[in-house]
């Protein structure tokens, strides 16, 4: 679980910006997600991606956008049109996709 | 897809009980079941996971057992203590979902000293 970081950790972001969350791996995993949690609830898949080049929406992808140009990162834009972003989000990574998924300490943002 | 219930929500015990936990799962081809225990403001992290092609599986004071005919799975903790205390997510990863895993509501788990 160490080789993935998020960053940062805290992030405020002010009505009509958009934000980038940061999501770096050391572990060579092919597979990358990004999940949504809000307060005292489950993990929402907003995007998936098996390989580099490649992803896939999830359940809640309207109003996110992400790009996968290199192995290691996958980050996660909040954009304007996610009218409700605050809450966790959690980056993860498996070695291919349908093994094993792994998290990283997450990212926590708010909207002011 | 795959769709997977989570029992109970809360779960509050005494110190030194034992706590289960269980899911059940829609699609019979999923494969591959994990449980992750989720601290307070943390990530989620795997304690213990199982295959299909085994009906129990125990890692010290934690086991998971797997009812393929019924399509429900377990987590069992034993001899709880207060740092059990969490939230706890089952999971199971289908093929015919195109290899997606599928979680489930969370069960907050409450162990009272």
């Amino acid at each position: 679980d160490g080789g993935i970081t998020q960053s940062p950790k805290y992030l405020f972001r002010k009505e009509g910006q958009n934000v980038t969350l940061s999501c770096e791996q050391n572990l060579n995993h092919d597979a990358m997600y990004w999940y949504r949690q809000d307060p005292g609830q489950g993990l929402r898949l907003i995007y998936y991606s098996q390989i580099v080049n490649d992803f896939q929406k999830g359940d809640i992808a309207e109003g996110y956008s992400v790009s996968r140009e290199k192995k290691e990162s996958f980050p996660l834009t909040v954009t304007s049109a996610q009218k409700n972003p605050t809450a966790f989000y959690l980056c993860a990574s498996s070695i291919s996709f349908g093994n094993t998924i792994y998290f990283g300490e997450g990212s926590w943002l708010t909207v002011v | 897809g795959e769709n997977v219930e989570q029992h109970p929500s809360t779960l509050s015990v005494q110190e030194g009980d034992s706590a289960v936990i269980k899911c059940t799962y829609s699609d019979s081809a999923s494969n591959y079941f994990p449980w992750y225990k989720q601290e307070l403001g943390k990530r989620p992290q795997l304690i213990i996971d199982i295959r299909s092609n085994v009906g129990e599986k125990k890692d010290q004071r934690i086991a998971v057992t797997l009812n393929k005919t019924a399509k429900h799975f377990s987590l069992h903790i034993t001899e709880t203590q207060p740092e059990d205390s969490a939230v706890y997510f089952c999971a199971a990863l289908s093929n015919n979902a195109g290899n997606m895993l599928t979680f489930g509501g969370g069960t907050r788990l409450m162990v009272k000293p």
